[in-house]
This record gives structure tokens, sequence and C-alpha cells, in this order.
């Protein structure tokens, strides 16, 4: 069974871009939730989706946006990129109820220049 | 909101030694207690995890305590080997998916 895939696995841009990052959760899993890592704080909270819903979302501001397919796969989009969204993003799948037993995947590197 | 800390924030012992490192939450629905271990460079990976109706479950050399009357619950590591040296987040589950900050373990040989 494959396990969560992110892509890219790096990012380079720039102030004021927007970007798109993709998460393809384990098969079977209808769950995506999505963090942000950074040096010192810990996994941040963005959103959960399952069955193509928004179930749960932390406190980041509406420049972070996600979305789930009816495939399960998940994208987070990020709008007016700032220097302070350079960060590891995590995504991680369960399978059926929320935030059990999470599988996550290597992460997208984003550096915002 | 939700609120969950961990302590300490870092944790060194010598090989052999017993580890333990507490998380405290304040969310009272919260009836499912993992903790995840992420090894440098390396995603998180789960590594035990327990529900509210269980006090204690063990799996070979970690073990996890829950008191949910006093909301909060601890993993426990025996005989540590330099491969347990990781970062170890638990994540009590009620509602929004919050991770506590970390805990950096070394292991020194």
């Amino acid at each position: 069974k494959a396990g969560v895939t992110q892509t890219p696995r790096y990012l380079i841009k720039t102030r004021g871009q927007q970007v798109t990052l993709s998460c393809s959760p384990i098969s079977g899993h209808r769950s995506v939730s999505w963090y942000q890592q950074t040096p010192g704080q810990g996994l941040q909270f963005l959103f959960e989706y399952f069955s193509e819903t928004q179930r749960n979302k932390g406190n980041f501001p509406g420049r972070f946006s996600g979305r789930q397919f009816s495939n399960s796969r998940s994208e987070m989009n990020v709008s007016t990129l700032e220097l302070g969204d350079s960060a590891l993003y995590l995504c991680a799948s369960s399978q059926d109820r929320k935030g059990e037993k999470l599988f996550f995947g290597s992460g997208t590197q984003l550096s915002v220049l | 909101g939700e609120n969950v800390e961990q302590h300490p924030s870092t944790l060194s012992v010598q090989e052999g030694d017993s580890a333990v490192i507490k998380c405290t939450y304040s969310d009272s629905a919260s009836n499912y207690f993992p903790w995840y271990k992420q090894e440098l460079g390396k995603r998180p990976q789960l590594i035990i995890d327990i529900r509210s109706n269980v006090g204690e479950k063990k799996d070979q050399r970690i073990a996890v305590t829950l008191n949910k009357t006093a909301k909060h619950f601890s993993l426990h590591i025996t005989e540590t080997q330099p491969e347990d040296s990781a970062v170890y987040f638990c994540a009590p589950q009620g509602g929004k998916l919050i991770f506590g900050q970390g805990t950096e373990l070394s292991v020194k040989p």
C-alpha cells in the first residue's frame, strides 16, 4: 500500500505569489489534514477535510485555503505569500475517524524569498 | 480555545535510562491520546495511542498512561537507545487536531 504522497517536495517562491500544494492520501483514507511546521513551533493545524467537506480549521489567515476532491486527494493554496510562510507543510491522512492514527507525508518545504 | 502543553521541551538521558514526557490538555471532550515520533528530517510517525476508557497501554519499551481526571497523559520509554533520539509530539483529540509543541529527546550512548 502506497503511503501519503506530497508534491512537490521543494518550492521556492517570492513574496506576493501564490502556491498550491498537493496531497494524495493512503488508498481508502477519507480524512486529510494539513499542518505547518517551523523550527521551534511544532505542528500547527491548518485544516482538515473528510469526504470533500472541511470539518475543522486552525487559526490561520484566509490566505490559506484548501479543498478535497472526490478521490480524497487534497490541495492547499496559499495566496499573497509572505516571508513568514516559509515552512514545511505536512499533510496526514486517516481512515475514518477524525484525527486518529494519522499517517504523514514527507512534506513540502516552501521557501518564500 | 483548546490548550496542549508538553513538558519538558528538551530531555537528555543516558542510554539505558528511562524517559518520561508529560502532556497536559484542557479540552475535556478529548477521548483519543496519541504520541508521535519525528526523527530528524523525517515525517512524524504514530508510536502509541490510547483511548479514554483505558488507563495504560504498553508496547515493548514504550507505554502511555492516562489520567483523565487531571487531564494529562504521559509517554514512558524504558531502556532508552540512541535510536530513540527524536522529537516527540502529543496530540490529544476531541475537536481540532492540536499538537503539543514537542519534546526533543536526546539519548547519549
